[in-house]
């Protein structure tokens, strides 16, 4: 069964401190990994799909990186605007798979 | 805007009774995800659809839970006779053709 691990399950950063989350999973043939933001009472927003080791995608302040055990996605200089739960989820080979695993998430506060 | 869009938005009902939810994808997305969402997890399968297909249930749908995409198009997730743990987030996203999922605002179900 696929599994994904999301730490640290909350943290808290001043404006300015960079820092990164860390997504662990095991997956029966990977063929996507997928970072989501979410806002309280809200559904997830999509921000990048990696598909394989070595590769990375940048947005504005976020880059997400991957390997072949885990993925990591970099903050740099946040701001109060990028709080929010940051959800990894991956998608394996098993079965139809069309299904997302997800973990439980990193809850970031970014304070001024 | 032509995302995801979920209705209700909130529904608050009494235990046993049935209530049903709807989901209208991206225009032209050929499949259809529900999730549900419970506080501090991440979103967890529930089924899929290719076009008006069924491909795919996930455990956790109980006999309780029906979903329907009728011509292919908008989605209906029905629960009968709810109890106090079906209380979650119910998600829906669409996809074209592709492993990126996007997600609905959701439907937050308060059973009494």
């Amino acid at each position: 069964e696929d599994q994904v691990t999301q730490s640290p399950e909350a943290l808290r950063l001043q404006e300015g401190e960079s820092s990164s989350l860390n997504c662990s999973y095991t997956v029966s043939g990977l063929r996507g990994l997928f970072w989501y933001r979410q806002d309280p009472g809200k559904g997830p927003e999509f921000l990048f799909t990696l598909y394989s080791a070595g590769e990375e995608k940048e947005k504005e302040r976020l880059k997400a990186t991957l390997t072949k055990k885990e993925s990591f996605l970099h903050i740099t200089a946040p701001k109060p605007e990028d709080s929010a739960t940051y959800l990894c989820a991956v998608l394996g080979r098993r079965g139809g798979g069309n299904k997302l695993t997800f973990g439980t998430g990193t809850q970031l506060k970014v304070e001024l | 805007d032509t995302g995801v869009s979920q209705n209700p938005r909130h529904k608050i009902t009494k235990r046993g009774q049935n209530v049903t939810f709807r989901c209208d994808p991206i225009s032209e997305h050929n499949r259809l995800y529900w999730y549900r969402q419970t506080l501090g997890q991440g979103p967890e399968f529930l089924t899929y659809f290719q076009n008006e297909a069924q491909l795919e249930k996930s455990r956790l749908l109980s006999d309780r839970f029906s979903a329907e995409r009728p011509k292919g198009s908008f989605s209906t997730l029905e629960i009968q006779r709810t109890e106090q743990g079906d209380s979650a987030m119910y998600l829906c996203a669409s996809s074209l053709n592709s492993y990126e999922q996007f997600f609905g605002p959701g439907t937050r179900l308060t059973v009494l």
